[in-house]
């Protein structure tokens, strides 16, 4: 089983639709929980930490839940900019960073 | 934010030859630095982790004398490809940890990345 599991998609959407993903992670130890865009050719960037708690930024809420090892993302009101591929990040310790292999989404006009 | 610079940022090679490529933290002092490999389509896979003044602990399956880090200085890494070879062309990206002022402790802020193509 792999460390890091995501839907590789790719997920082809409308603008304004709303649309979701998922991941799971296998290390329940795991300390800490990330979601990374990565556009085309390009480095990752940070999208937003994921809390036990839920979390919301503008359009992307994201959320943890450490019983079942699974985060979501959820965008709301997709705009063509937000085509990209969404990386699930887990972190085991403070140097260890195990990335999922990508969600791609495409956000049509 | 956090500004990381890798250069070069493409690189074309011969088969035998060596690469070097160079990772920066342009504003912030990098205790740690990360390399990563990405082949097309899939994920980022960690290659080694490097302190400064340290040796870099390299991941399972990485050859630690085909791939020469160096992390001298709290603002350079270096990674060099000894005698590359094609299934070496990959996509590698270097990520600076360090104090960050106002960023999260945790952060890792890549470089843009390095496209390796050995022919």
């Amino acid at each position: 089983r792999k460390e890091v599991e995501q839907d590789p998609g790719p997920f082809n959407v409308p603008e304004g639709a709303t649309v979701a993903f998922n991941c799971t992670y296998s290390n329940s130890a795991s300390q800490s929980f990330f979601w990374y865009r990565q556009d085309c050719r390009k480095e990752p960037k940070l999208l937003m930490s994921v809390y036990s708690s839920g979390n919301e930024d503008g359009r992307f809420t994201a959320q943890l839940n450490r019983a079942s090892q699974y985060i979501s993302l959820l965008i709301r009101d997709s705009k063509l900019s937000d085509s990209a591929t969404y990386l699930c990040v887990v972190m085991f310790m403070a140097y260890d960073m195990r990335f999922g292999a990508g969600t791609r989404l495409t956000v049509k006009p | 934010g956090a500004v990381v610079s890798q250069h070069p940022s493409w690189v074309i090679c011969k088969s035998g030859t060596s690469v070097k490529i160079e990772c920066r933290s342009l504003d912030f002092q990098a205790t740690t630095m990360f390399w990563y490999r990405q082949f097309p389509k899939q994920s980022l896979m960690l290659m080694a982790t490097s302190n400064e003044g340290s040796k870099a602990t390299y991941e399972q399956g990485v050859e630690k004398d085909k791939f020469l880090i160096n992390h001298a200085s709290l603002t350079l890494s270096t990674l060099t490809v000894t005698s590359a070879h094609p299934e070496d062309s990959s996509f590698y990206i270097c990520s600076a940890r360090g104090d960050v002022s106002g960023g999260l402790k945790e952060t890792q802020y890549f470089g843009p990345g390095t496209r390796l193509l050995v022919l």
